[in-house]
């Protein structure tokens, strides 16, 4: 089955600590997405990728960072520069960034 | 700055029956429309999609929309609800730079 999978599904971290989020896709799209979520507030974008070893900021980049050697791999690092990353992260795919996304199961990060 | 509206926050139906969650686009004259539902806790799920051509969509789990150009809106209806389609949902649009600017959600609650 093609699609997106995030791992873990929770994860719990001390404050001070980083933490990489993983993304996979099957699905050969090109671009990659990486979302925080909040209660109230929607999607809001932290990084982007059009093609591999290429990423660009999204609207709240600060606090994170991404790679992308692989086509289908786009992991999320939370630093310890994030200064409020409890949150639920959603990463997607899509095949150009003009079309429909396909979105992962999330992984909500809690920082004790 | 173009962007998604969607002017409820959180709706109210009765099981059975009809719904409709409203959505202003502000860009383009002929915009790339979508139509996302989320589950409590997963990720967002496509529903539908507009790019050119009729104007009344249909989507899956028994959802259509309707683009009025002279609204600038994209609502989605849905002629009976079920509590299974208790969720968030969020309408998406295609901007200036080829990326999708989610609006914010509306929280739908069905009541037995």
């Amino acid at each position: 089955d093609g699609g997106i999978t995030q791992s873990p599904k929770y994860l719990f971290r001390k404050e001070g600590q980083n933490v990489t989020l993983s993304c996979e896709q099957n699905l050969n799209h090109d671009a990659m997405y990486w979302y925080r979520q909040d209660p109230g507030q929607g999607l809001r974008l932290i990084y982007y990728s059009q093609i591999v070893n290429d990423f660009q900021k999204g609207d709240i980049a600060e606090g994170y960072s991404v790679s992308r050697e692989k086509k289908e791999s786009f992991p999320l690092t939370v630093t310890s520069a994030q200064k409020n990353p409890t949150a639920f992260y959603l990463c997607a795919s899509s095949i150009e960034t003009y079309n429909e996304q396909f979105f992962g199961p999330g992984t909500r990060l809690t920082v004790l | 700055a173009q962007s998604v509206t969607q002017p409820d926050i959180h709706i109210t139906v009765s099981e059975g029956a009809s719904l409709e969650l409203r959505c202003n686009y502000s860009y383009g004259a002929t915009p790339y429309l979508f139509w996302y539902v989320q589950s409590p806790g997963q990720g967002l799920q496509l529903l539908l999609k507009y790019f050119s051509g009729d104007t009344l969509v249909q989507g899956i789990k028994g959802f259509e929309a309707e683009f009025k150009r002279s609204q600038s809106s994209f609502n989605l209806r849905k002629p009976s609800v079920h509590w299974s389609d208790a969720a968030e949902y969020f309408c998406a649009e295609v901007d200036a730079g080829n990326m999708l600017t989610f609006g914010g959600g509306t929280r739908l609650m069905v009541k037995p």
